[in-house]
């Protein structure tokens, strides 16, 4: 069985400083790990996806993320939080199906 | 290149009544995929169908159904609806059956059952 959990319900940040939110695995195999962002009454919008190679993973929007096989975490950042990125955030793993996290409300404040 | 449409965006429906959702997937794209979105359970995986064949089924009972026509284009269906259906029901499409693949998601169907 496969599965993620994204320990933070909530995450607040002031616009411009740093953003991160945290998102850990467990797959038997190599993980094909996404972050997909939705915005209120919109469906889920693709950010960027881990398949192999380089750990660090550049996606839309100046957001990133950093696979860590050691720690099977799977981190989203972003260096400059804007208010606009205030949304809820997924992280998935796939096998043919994706298997959500349960999310994580982030909120920037001006 | 469009992205994936679904219809209706909206639905009310009374316990009882059966419902179909429609999705159209990204052109060229051979997956569909349907997921359930609701505020106690999350996002939750319902069905798979690639060329017209179901891959991969969720958990969940048999009053969900649903098909895949030659075109990709693809169709959901719930019968006897029970309160708890009422969510947020979202298709995906992506280009082959690979599980690397990209799912690129419509903006859902918001069905509501009286």
């Amino acid at each position: 069985a496969q599965s993620v959990a994204q320990p933070e319900d909530q995450v607040n940040v002031a616009e411009g400083n740093p953003l991160t939110v945290k998102c850990t695995y467990s797959v038997s195999g190599n993980p094909y790990l996404f972050w997909y962002v939705q915005y209120p009454n919109r469906g889920l919008q693709f950010l960027l996806k881990y398949i192999t190679g380089d750990n660090l993973v550049k996606g839309s929007y100046g957001f990133e993320a950093e696979f860590n096989k050691s720690q099977t975490s799977f981190h989203l950042k972003k260096p400059s939080a804007l208010v606009s990125d205030s949304a809820l955030y997924f992280c998935a793993v796939s096998s043919g199906r994706l298997s959500f996290g349960a999310g994580t409300t982030v909120t920037v404040r001006a | 290149k469009a992205g994936v449409t679904q219809t209706p965006r909206y639905l009310i429906k009374t316990r009882g009544q059966q419902v179909t959702l429609s999705c159209s997937p990204i052109s060229g794209h051979r997956s569909v995929s349907w997921y359930q979105q609701t505020p106690g359970q999350g996002l939750q995986f319902l069905f798979e169908y690639f060329s017209e064949t179901q891959r991969n089924k969720g958990n969940f009972p048999g009053r969900f159904s649903g098909r895949q026509f030659s075109n990709s284009r693809s169709e959901m269906n719930v019968s006897t609806l029970e309160l708890g259906d009422s969510a947020l029901y979202l298709c995906a499409s992506s280009p082959g059956d690979s599980s690397a693949d990209t799912q690129y998601f419509g903006p859902g169907t918001r069905l509501t059952v009286l």
